[in-house]
């Protein structure tokens, strides 16, 4: 089993659509989770970054961690065509610095 | 808003040669890191570097691969003697304190080619 599983996609949805993008994880020990978006030729650009279980909102992304279900997942309201990247999820456990990340899902907004 | 620089941004090199790849950290940053992604595969991690040292790597680290801070503003990621499968993007990233709760912000990559 792979340790941080995600869907390649690609997603394609409408402007104004709401979007759910997910990670599912084997190690049960992860502590800390992220969001990063990664516009093509370009590095990771950090979304969203939480540490508990629960939702965690920054304008129209909103980032929830069920740690007893081993699943993250990045909703984003509103999606615009300035959306369409590739949204990499990532995680680490509590005493390294190492992150660990999913294969990315690709994402397009259409106007 | 300040940023992770890294030159250059596109490297070609012949197998078996060496190679140095640049970083410009964050300038308050203390903790800077490298990693890789193949072509269609996920990011990795190669190593962790505070205070002069390698703070954690992983087994791609190998002997081919070493680090530096060679002055207040640069960090080099070198590979000694290049493979075809060392063909990559490379991203640098720097947090200013360690800690899984200090996030890392990443530089644009440079875009490795062996020949």
């Amino acid at each position: 089993q792979k340790e941080v599983e995600q869907d390649p996609g690609p997603l394609s949805v409408p402007e104004g659509a709401i979007v759910s993008l997910n990670c599912t994880y084997s190690n049960s020990a992860f502590q800390y989770f992220m969001w990063y978006r990664q516009y093509s030729r370009k590095g990771p650009e950090l979304l969203m970054y939480t540490y508990s279980s629960g939702n965690k909102e920054d304008g129209r992304f909103t980032a929830q961690v069920d740690k007893s279900s081993k699943y993250i997942s990045l909703f984003i309201r509103d999606s615009q065509p300035s959306d369409s990247a590739t949204y990499l999820c990532a995680m680490s456990l509590y005493n390294t610095d190492k992150l660990i990340f999913g294969t990315g899902t690709r994402l397009q907004v259409f106007p | 808003e300040p940023e992770v620089t890294q030159t250059p941004s596109h490297q070609v090199t012949q197998m078996g040669q060496e190679v140095i790849l640049r970083c410009v950290p964050i300038s308050n940053h203390l903790y800077f890191y490298w990693y890789r992604q193949i072509l269609g595969q996920k990011v990795e991690f190669l190593v962790s570097f505070y205070n002069n040292e390698i703070s954690e790597k992983s087994e791609i680290f190998d002997d081919q691969f070493s680090v530096e801070r060679p002055d207040g503003s640069n960090f080099t990621l070198k590979i000694r003697s290049t493979k075809l499968e060392d063909s990559a993007m490379y991203f640098c990233a720097s947090s200013p304190r360690s800690g899984s709760n200090q996030p890392q912000h990443f530089g644009d990559g440079t875009r490795l080619s062996i020949l």
